[in-house]
């Protein structure tokens, strides 16, 4: 099964500033065939479902703000908020979906400082 | 509007069985590989199965392989999931996902999440 590790579990970051969030996969996500990194992240706030916000690795979905970005290929990957927002506190989680078993990562809490 | 609408979850003892639904609307089922996804209590996500379009796969996560069983009505615009041989590891809120596709049909992910139903398992 592919694991998928997250870092840090736990992040608080000043309203204004970047945050980052790390993803490692222990096997590559990136099909050959079409260059593409099986890659998904989810913000999941308190009594909520998980939220889409980036697919391919770097691919936002529609409606996600631009500070949010998504980087990486093949193991690693980097979610990158560039300007935190009070609404942006909740739960990241990474989802590889190159292969089933479909993995999550462990997720990060991110809070203000 | 995009919605699913999970039900059946509850309080089952350790051997029991449950039956989960998941109500679509918004869309039609028929287009989308679906999927259940848990999440026990104060911890992450996991993957539980997956099915596609036609009902002709159904995939697995290890720990429920062989108790659980994915199905769709595609007429109804329902998903179900079927849980038997219930453990306490199983307690958890359960989610119905849709697993979206790109202009070329490739998954890229879950795209839209119900609210979840709670099943707990306990004696």
């Amino acid at each position: 099964d592919f694991v998928m590790t997250q870092s840090p579990d736990s992040l608080a970051v000043s309203l204004g500033e970047r945050a980052t969030i790390n993803c490692k996969s222990s096997q590559s996500v990136l099909y050959n065939s079409n260059n593409k990194n099986y890659l998904a992240w989810y913000q999941q706030k308190p009594g909520q479902p998980p939220k889409l916000l980036i697919y391919w690795a770097s691919t936002r979905e529609s409606g996600v703000p631009d500070r949010f970005s998504g980087s990486g290929s093949g193991t690693d990957f980097t979610l990158t908020i560039s300007s935190l927002q009070a609404e942006d506190v909740a739960a990241y989680y990474c989802h590889q979906y190159y292969t089933t078993p479909y993995t999550f990562g462990q997720g990060t809490k991110l809070e203000i400082k | 509007e995009v919605q699913l609408v999970e039900s059946g979850g509850g309080l089952v003892q350790p051997g029991g069985s449950l039956r989960l639904s998941c109500a679509a609307s918004g869309f039609t089922i028929s287009d989308y590989w679906m999927s259940w996804v848990r999440q026990a209590p104060g911890k992450g996500l996991e993957w539980v199965a997956n099915i596609k379009q036609d009902g002709s796969e159904k995939y697995y996560a290890d720990s429920v392989k062989g108790r659980f069983t994915i199905s769709r009505d595609n007429a109804k615009n329902s998903l179900y999931l079927q849980m038997n041989s219930l453990r306490a590891e199983d307690t958890a809120l359960y989610y119905c996902a849709r697993l979206s596709t790109d202009r070329l049909r490739s998954v890229v992910g879950f795209d839209y999440w119900g609210q979840g139903t709670l099943v707990t398992v306990s004696s």
